[in-house]
């Protein structure tokens, strides 16, 4: 199983970008037919998908944010980025990343700890 | 509003069996996508418990299965144990969102 570790500013003022990068470790992001994921999941409450990437570099992202989103790859670094442009304060929560299995209905078996993102004044 | 429903919560006492039901549409479960199961632990990360439908992942106990069927599925706990106690989300894809999504989730109680 990879190991995945989210990491981030932890406080992000409104209106501006949230970058966070995701590095894996013990596989390579570009094995196989990889995919990554970034799911979070507000204070107190349930989890949503954000968006997914393939090591190739195709997209996939949830309708209610890809205007504000942006998901990346880097091979040379096993790590996966994501930006949230235009933050306010529903976008604080924990951020996390996971490998995504493709089946006909993509899971996630392989999930970080979790970068906990604040936005705030 | 999730698109997959869960009831908020569920309890039980130690070594009963619990059932949490993950209500679909057409456009998921109706159209054929399969279920997946994540155990969240108090201050941690989600885990996968079940795939597809009714598959551990190696290192779950086997008094976790799933099952779904036409627009609805659940997940199954036998021999409820303290340490049971969680928050559990169903998940599956989306054909509409063209995309995973996930159930509101369920508290489960080990009373």
């Amino acid at each position: 199983q990879p190991q995945v570790q989210e990491s981030g500013p932890g406080l992000v003022r409104p209106s501006e970008t949230l970058s966070l990068t995701c590095s894996v470790s013990g596989v390579s992001i570009s094995s196989g037919s990889s995919y990554w994921g970034w799911v979070r999941q507000p204070p107190g409450k349930g989890l949503e998908w954000i968006a997914n990437i393939h090591y190739t570099g195709a997209t996939y992202y949830n309708p209610s944010l890809n205007r504000r989103v942006s998901i990346s790859v880097d091979t040379a670094k096993n790590h996966v980025s994501l930006n949230v442009s235009s933050v306010t304060a529903a976008d604080t929560g924990f951020y996390y990343c996971a490998r995504v299995v493709v089946t006909p209905a993509a899971h996630f078996d392989s999930w970080g700890q979790g970068a906990l993102v604040t936005v705030s004044s | 509003q999730s698109v997959l429903a869960q009831p908020p919560s569920v309890s039980g006492a130690p070594g009963q069996r619990v059932t949490i039901s993950c209500t679909g549409t057409s456009s998921n479960f109706g159209a054929g996508y399969d279920v997946h199961w994540y155990q969240q632990l108090p201050g941690t990360a989600p885990r996968l418990l079940i795939y597809d439908n009714n598959n551990r992942p190696a290192g779950v106990s086997d008094r976790f299965s799933g099952s779904r069927s036409g627009t609805s599925a659940s997940l199954a706990i036998t021999g409820l144990q303290a340490e049971d106690e969680a928050d559990y989300y169903c998940q599956s894809y989306d054909s509409g969102l063209s995309g995973p999504v996930f159930g509101g989730g369920t508290r489960l109680t080990v009373l």
